[in-house]
Parts: structure tokens; C-alpha cells; sequence
């Protein structure tokens, strides 16, 4: 069955410190991924997408997101953390069509970043 | 650009009863989608729309839940009869079409509480 997961129920780290938000996926083929993050009572906002080429994407609010696909996952990381990106953050992939012959997006359970000042 | 719109952001109602949700999506966007976020979970489709005809409802508890885009632009969600575990987030989100390699935009949500 094809599905994305995140390991992590919640990531707590520094200010200052790099962070990374897990994900994993398993589908068939080429898989193509994304990440939103949500804060509190605001809907999901899109940050970046791994479609095809580099396995570094680059995206909003200085965030990057690494794709291997020997592991089968598509790490979210930034390089310094801010207080302010505490929220909860959502891996998603596009899934091959379903039976209505449609590109489902769909997301793993989420992570809840923590930033300590 | 103005984003998606959702209206009401908050709704308490009780079992058995009805509610209904409006989205207005991105100006152009031929997609939309309702997604259901129960407390701790990642967002869940309920049914994707391409303009106005429905490309995927296969999530939809049609037993109680209908959604309409007559015109191919706004479109409602409805729940008749509400249940408790209908409380949730119902989350509106349009692309500018619904291929592989687009991404959504969402709309604040609403909160539904079912008592």
C-alpha cells in the first residue's frame, strides 16, 4: 500500500540549533512529496515540493528538505531554528490515481516542532 | 492574490443535526478538495473536485455527507445527521489543477464540535 509516515510525534530543539522533521514514504514508483505546517487555528501552508531533479529542495521561511531514495524518506531540515517556527509540520505525497482516476494528496499524522528559546 | 475562503470558522451543534460549510477556492483554480482533520491526525480526504464534476469521493461517508460545486467554483459540505466523531477541522483547499506536481492551498478551516 502506498503511504507517507512520520515517525516523530514531537521534536523538541534549541534556538540556534539545526532541526530535522522526519518522513517516510512508501509507494510505487517515482514518489512526489511534500511539506506543509500548520500553526494554531491557521490552515496548512505549503513550504516546499520534491517533484523530480536535485535531491535538495529548497523552500519557504528557509527551510530545505533532502530526498533519498535508497531510504525512502524526505527529511524536513533548517540550519538554525527560530522560536517562531514552532508548529506542527505534515509530510504529504501524491498517490498514483485512485480508482476515480484522480492524484489523492495525502498526509502522514503530522510533527510537533518545538523551538526552546 | 486572495486565498481560499472558509466560512464558519467555528460551528457547535448538536447530534443528529445538520451543518453545512462553504469554500470559495483561488480565483482560477480548477481543483478543490475537503479534507477532515480530527484532533491528532494528519488532514484526510474526503472528495476532490475538477471544476465542477467529482474526480474522487471515495472517502466521503456518503451515508451523511454530501458536497456540491454547481457552478465549478464555490462549492458547500454537508452533514446530515452529525455524529460525535464528525468533531473535527473540515479543511477546504484548492490547486490550480489537481496533477501530481501541483500543490494545494488551504483555507483556515473550520471547526466543527458535535455534542
Amino acid at each position: 500500500a502506498q503511504s507517507v509516515a512520520q515517525p516523530e510525534d514531537q521534536v523538541n530543539v534549541a534556538e540556534g540549533n539545526p532541526l530535522t522533521v522526519k518522513c517516510t514514504y512508501s509507494v510505487s514508483g517515482n514518489p512526489y512529496l511534500f511539506w506543509y505546517v500548520q500553526y494554531p487555528n491557521r490552515g496548512l501552508q505549503f513550504l516546499l515540493k520534491y517533484i523530480t531533479g536535485d535531491n535538495l529542495v529548497k523552500g519557504s521561511y528557509g527551510f530545505e528538505a533532502e530526498f533519498n531514495k535508497s531510504q525512502t524518506s524526505f527529511h524536513l531540515k533548517k540550519p538554525s531554528a527560530l522560536v517562531s517556527d514552532s508548529a506542527l509540520y505534515f509530510c504529504a505525497v501524491r498517490l498514483y490515481p485512485s480508482g476515480a482516476g484522480s492524484y489523492q494528496l495525502t498526509f502522514g499524522k503530522g510533527t510537533k516542532l518545538s523551538v526552546i528559546p | 492574490e486572495a486565498g481560499v475562503a472558509q466560512s464558519p470558522r467555528y460551528k457547535i451543534i448538536e447530534k443528529r443535526q445538520s451543518v453545512a460549510f462553504w469554500c470559495n477556492p483561488i480565483s482560477g483554480h480548477a481543483t478543490l478538495y475537503w479534507y477532515q482533520q480530527i484532533l491528532g491526525q494528519g488532514p484526510k480526504l474526503l472528495i476532490q473536485f475538477q471544476n465542477n464534476g467529482v474526480v474522487d469521493d471515495s472517502q466521503l461517508p456518503k451515508d451523511r455527507f454530501s458536497a456540491e460545486r454547481l457552478k465549478g467554483v464555490d462549492s458547500t459540505l454537508k452533514i446530515q445527521p452529525a455524529k460525535l466523531e464528525d468533531s473535527a477541522v473540515y479543511l477546504c483547499a484548492s490547486s490550480w489543477r489537481g496533477a501530481v506536481n501541483t500543490e494545494a492551498f488551504f483555507g483556515q478551516g473550520t471547526r466543527l464540535t458535535v455534542v
